[in-house]
Parts: structure tokens; C-alpha cells; sequence
């Protein structure tokens, strides 16, 4: 159980264009979902979170008007990268937590690779 | 807000070695500890967490963690190391963030590479 799917898995995008990034969770109702960001070797950082049916909440030095988060339902949430730039390119990853289980674990998807030329 | 360290960028083991990879953690008032994997491109995998009562905490894939509250320290552990050990591990803590909501905070990571 408890399993975060993420589509796509890998997208290269012209710079300038739009990227959208779909976080599921398959078997569970997620009361909120984060999304992180990494840097190749480097730890993930929280970008934001987001609750079903409410605006997402970003973390300071992440531009919200750039990175347009939607959570749509408990099990759905998106992000949208706007108007790419090759500083764009990183490894992204959402995380879900479990409406019934209390609330202490998060569940992570496989992760987006993000290639912005 | 809490946080996690991890002093070692990498450690390398030989198979059949036992492996450690350190974390020690500053937090405020009661710690919710996790340690995570990561292979090449891919998601976190959990592997245990501390939330409270026994310091020994037994997790997936042979892995365990031993709490100590005085040290401030939560190691991850295995007393044999497998080649397909080798991956990213990563210390996190329960933190509550700006928007209100708690989430995980990560320390940097330790490549583990066993050898073999």
C-alpha cells in the first residue's frame, strides 16, 4: 500500500515553455502534499505544500507565480513549471501524507526529471 | 525549526561488513526521526522512523536505528552490508514549516558505496 505515482518520469522542454507534473496517490487519500525539489547531490528541498481544495503554501525564495501547484482532490495534485529556464532543470519530487494514518510518515513518488534546453 | 546533520558525504564498506551512517539532530521539544534511501533517480524509499519508545527501531531491509538521547544522535545501522546497499541515505526530521503544516526536513545526504 501507500504507493505516490509521478508523470512524467523524465521531460525535456524548450526554454520558455510550460511543464506540467502530475502527483498521484493510488491507494490512499492524501490530506496534503508537498513537493520537493533536488539538486543533483544534493538534499531535497521543500518547494511547497499544498491541501486539497486550498491554495498551496510556498516556501520563502520560491516564486509562486512560477511554480503553480493544484490539488485538485486527496489524491491528485499538479505542478506546473511556467516559462522554463535551463535554471529550471532539476529532479522533482512530491510526497504524500496519508489522510488515516496519523500523519507522521510521507509517502514520496519516483521523482520527475526536468530538463529544460 | 529542527534539523538534521550528516556529517559524512560518503562511507564506504566492504560486503558482509557491518555499516553505519551518522545523524545527529537539533530539535525542540520531542524528535520524529526517519531515515530514507534513494537509487539512482528514483523517489524516497522509507526505511524506519522514531516516534517513540524503544531507541533500538528495526526498519526495512535489515536496518535498524538506534536512538540516543543524549548524543542527540539516531544511526542508521546493519550489522551486513549488501552491495545493492549501495545507494543515497538520507536523515530526516518531523519540522514544522512557514505554512503551518509539519513536514520532513532532510539532511544532505550519505552515499553508502559496499563493496564487493
Amino acid at each position: 500500500g501507500a504507493v505516490v505515482s509521478q508523470h512524467p518520469s523524465r521531460v525535456i522542454c524548450k526554454s520558455g515553455t510550460s511543464v506540467k507534473i502530475e502527483c498521484r496517490s493510488l491507494d490512499f487519500q492524501a490530506t496534503t502534499m508537498f513537493w520537493y525539489r533536488q539538486f543533483p547531490k544534493q538534499s531535497l528541498m521543500l518547494m511547497a505544500t499544498s491541501n486539497e481544495g486550498s491554495k498551496a503554501t510556498y516556501e520563502q525564495g520560491v516564486e509562486k507565480d512560477k511554480f503553480l501547484i493544484n490539488h485538485a482532490s486527496l489524491t491528485l495534485s499538479t505542478l506546473t513549471v511556467t516559462s522554463a529556464h535551463p535554471e529550471d532543470s532539476s529532479f522533482y519530487i512530491c510526497s504524500a501524507r496519508d489522510r488515516l494514518a496519523g500523519g507522521y510518515e510521507q509517502y514520496f513518488g519516483p521523482g520527475t526529471r526536468l530538463t529544460v534546453t | 525549526a529542527q534539523s538534521v546533520a550528516q556529517p559524512e558525504d560518503q562511507v564506504n564498506v566492504a560486503e558482509g561488513n557491518p555499516l553505519t551512517v551518522k545523524c545527529t539532530y537539533s530539535v525542540s521539544g520531542n524528535p520524529y526521526l526517519f531515515w530514507y534511501v534513494q537509487y539512482p533517480n528514483r523517489g524516497l524509499q522509507f526505511l524506519l522512523k522514531y516516534i517513540t519508545g524503544d531507541n533500538l527501531v528495526k526498519g526495512s531491509y535489515g536496518f535498524e536505528a538506534e536512538f540516543n538521547k543524549s548524543q542527540t544522535s539516531f544511526h542508521l545501522k546493519k550489522p551486513s552490508a549488501l552491495v545493492s546497499d549501495s545507494a543515497l541515505y538520507f536523515c530526516a526530521v518531523r519540522d514544522l514549516m512557514n505554512s503551518g503544516y509539519s513536514t520532513l526536513t532532510f539532511g544532505k545526504g550519505t552515499m553508502l558505496l559496499v563493496s564487493p
